[in-house]
């Protein structure tokens, strides 16, 4: 199986502020990556697909990079609506694989 | 507009049998690239997949959850399914459904709200 190694577990930012999200995968997933928000009581969302396309109607301040094994979420300019856990997926090979997860906080 | 909406028991015991149905509307999975996807999350963890099914009835399971599982779909209604056998505690979760294959082929874009699965004796 595919591992997928999440980092930071959590993060606390401040309104406005930049933040990174970053998954590294245990072998080369050739962009086969997703990026969902998750709110508290909701299901996920999807946000970011084939690691670096924007879903439909998602905020143009989340962005998705990265290549190979690593890849990394970007949001610009927090908002007090992007608070949530967001999780990486690798849908490249099977069984498909999450990242444990991020809880972002303001700060 | 694309919906999903997972039911199950509830609660159910130990050594029982989970039966989930996936009710969805606004796609079909008579639909050529269409599939739907099972996962599941305990309380304050993450998310696991479990299973999926394309329109060509392919199907795909995680081989951590060994011969459990059995997923199908009632093309008609509308409707997938998923079949857990032998059920513990630690298959305790929310189980979610998803539709695959837009905007691209593996990705899961719609998820139902879930529904709560609880194993106790």
């Amino acid at each position: 199986d595919i591992q997928m190694t999440q980092s930071p577990a959590s993060l606390s930012a401040s309104l406005g502020e930049t933040v990174t999200i970053e998954c590294r995968a245990s072998e080369d997933i050739y962009n086969g990556l997703a990026w969902y928000q998750q709110k508290p009581g909701k299901s996920p969302q999807l946000l970011i697909y084939n690691a670096n396309s924007l879903h439909t109607g998602v905020p143009s301040r989340f962005s998705g990079s990265g290549s190979g094994t690593q890849y990394s979420l970007k949001i610009n300019s927090l908002q007090s609506e992007d608070v949530a856990s967001y999780f990486c997926q690798q849908y490249y090979n099977y069984p498909y694989t999450f990242g444990a997860g991020t809880k972002l906080e303001l700060k | 507009q694309v919906t999903l909406k997972e039911s199950g028991p509830g609660i159910l015991q130990p050594s029982q049998t989970l039966s989930l149905t996936c009710t969805f509307s606004g796609f079909s999975l008579s639909t050529y690239g269409m599939g739907v996807g099972w996962i599941r999350q305990p309380s304050g963890k993450g998310l696991e997949w479990l299973a999926n099914i394309w329109w060509d009835d392919d199907k795909y399971y995680n081989p951590s959850l060994k011969n459990r599982l059995t997923i199908s779909k009632d093309t008609s209604n509308n409707q997938a399914f998923l079949k857990i056998t032998n059920v513990d505690t630690a298959d305790t979760a929310t189980y979610y459904c998803a539709r695959m294959g837009y905007p691209g082929p593996y990705v899961m874009d719609a998820w139902g709200q879930g529904a709560s699965v609880t194993v106790s004796s």
